[in-house]
């Protein structure tokens, strides 16, 4: 069980470019999910998976971000066009039952 | 509309002390409550977590007390040590086939010497 990985871990952008994040979850979940984390604040939940269905959406989740998870296993977040304001760091986290294991995040900043 | 309030926002605390940490739910359906410790630049790490048919759950120096009828829970910190330096974030779910976690605003813990 080597946890939950994110990558990158840092990313620096312009605003207006598109960037895509990478969650491997704990092997045999079957759960995955989305956070987005500003500064002094807790995490917003975003979207959820069961294997490959996308299950639920926030509506923080605007239409220029998408998730997929193709095979059940890895997911990736894409953010279209970025603005400053979605500058946060971006949490992934799996589950198998009620707990919910974190990844180390992917800091986004736009410039 | 935030369904989970806690507080307080920030707590100093001398070492071998315990530490508090409340929180309180407005959303009824909610089935499910854990606590969450972050370190600067680190993912949550679940500490402890309690369902609503229990009132207290004890992990070594870590104790959630939970008050259905108050909609409240809190967390204690026993013998509090410069390692438990960290943000603590209370969070909420309901039951299974809603599987969003909401979190509390984050209590910033300082263990001084």
């Amino acid at each position: 069980d080597t946890g939950v990985s994110q990558d990158p871990r840092h990313k620096i952008t312009k605003r207006g470019q598109n960037v895509t994040f990478r969650c491997d979850p704990i092997s045999e979940h079957n759960r995955l999910y989305w956070y987005r984390q500003t500064l002094g604040q807790g995490p917003e939940f975003l979207t959820y998976f069961q294997n490959e269905a996308q299950l639920e959406k926030s509506r923080l989740l605007s239409d220029r971000f998408s998730a997929e998870r193709p095979k059940g296993s890895f997911s990736t977040l894409e953010i279209q066009r970025t603005e400053q304001g979605d500058s946060a760091m971006y949490l992934c986290a799996s589950s198998s039952s009620w707990t919910q294991y974190f990844g180390p995040g992917t800091r986004l900043t736009v410039l | 509309q935030q369904q989970v309030k806690q507080s307080p926002q920030s707590l100093i605390v001398q070492k071998g002390g315990i530490s508090i940490i409340n929180c309180a739910y407005e959303n009824t359906a909610f089935d499910y409550f854990p606590w969450y410790q972050q370190f600067p630049g680190k993912g949550p790490a679940l500490l402890i977590a309690i369902r609503p048919d229990v009132s207290e759950k004890k992990e070594g120096r870590f104790t959630i007390s939970f008050n259905k009828s108050a909609k409240q829970f809190s967390l204690h910190i026993m013998d509090s040590q410069p390692g438990d330096s960290a943000t603590y974030f209370c969070a909420a779910r309901p039951g299974f086939g809603n599987e969003k976690l909401t979190f509390g605003t984050g209590t910033r813990l300082t263990i001084i010497p």
